[in-house]
């Protein structure tokens, strides 16, 4: 069975700083990964997805993650960080594949970004 | 209205009493979800429907029945509910190859007293 673990569950960060939102899986199969964003008072959108090719996968927003096998993680990073990011970050793996919809979601992460 | 809409936002219900939560996506999408979220654990998977047709159900109690009339609409009926029901509940709904790729309502956060 799949499962995720985000081990960070608050993040704080000031403006314009680096972050890394840290994001790893189990699973003895192929995956799907994904990462979610929730704002306030909002369901949750998606960010980016690795599907196949290229470990290094782009999302809106400035966010990135990197897809690595061997260390079984999917962490997300983004440069420079803005107020608006505030938000939480859920990591998510498909089982069978993804196109049933079974996503496995970790706990989150809240990312706080202050002025 | 546009993407996954959902009525009511907010609901305060007795653990006597019968409500029902109402979604409704905008997107031809073809599956719809619902979701619980309570607070320091991860989404719950509660039910998918394929086509109107119920595909998953993650051993949610009876006191949750829900209904897809169609592939636009899906409802969660609710009735004597405990007070650990309450939570957010989320509603989603994707296009049947791209099931990964689900699109989110903004929830309706219930409170059972």
């Amino acid at each position: 069975a799949q499962s995720v673990t985000q081990l960070d569950s608050q993040v704080p960060v000031f403006e314009e700083a680096p972050v890394e939102l840290r994001c790893n899986y189990s699973s003895s199969v192929s995956v799907y990964l994904f990462w979610y964003v929730q704002y306030p008072n909002q369901g949750l959108q998606l960010l980016l997805k690795y599907l196949s090719g290229s470990t290094l996968v782009k999302g809106i927003n400035g966010f990135e993650a990197e897809f690595n096998k061997s260390q079984t993680s999917f962490h997300l990073r983004k440069p420079s960080v803005h107020i608006s990011d505030t938000a939480e970050y859920f990591c998510a793996v498909s089982a069978n594949g993804g196109s049933q919809g079974n996503l496995i979601f970790g706990k989150g992460t809240k990312l706080s970004v202050k002025p | 209205e546009t993407g996954v809409t959902q009525t009511p936002r907010h609901l305060v219900m007795g653990m006597t009493n019968k409500k029902s939560l109402k979604c409704e996506q905008h997107l031809g999408h073809n599956a719809m979800y619902w979701y619980k979220q309570s607070a320091k654990k991860p989404l719950e998977l509660m039910f998918v429907y394929n086509f109107k047709e119920q595909t998953e159900n993650n051993s949610v109690p009876s006191r949750f029945s829900p209904e897809c009339p169609n592939s636009s609409h899906l409802f969660l009926h609710l009735h004597t509910l405990q007070p650990e029901d309450s939570a957010l509940y989320l509603c989603a709904s994707s296009q049947g190859s791209r099931g990964y790729e689900q699109y989110f309502g903004p929830g309706t956060r219930l409170t059972v007293t």
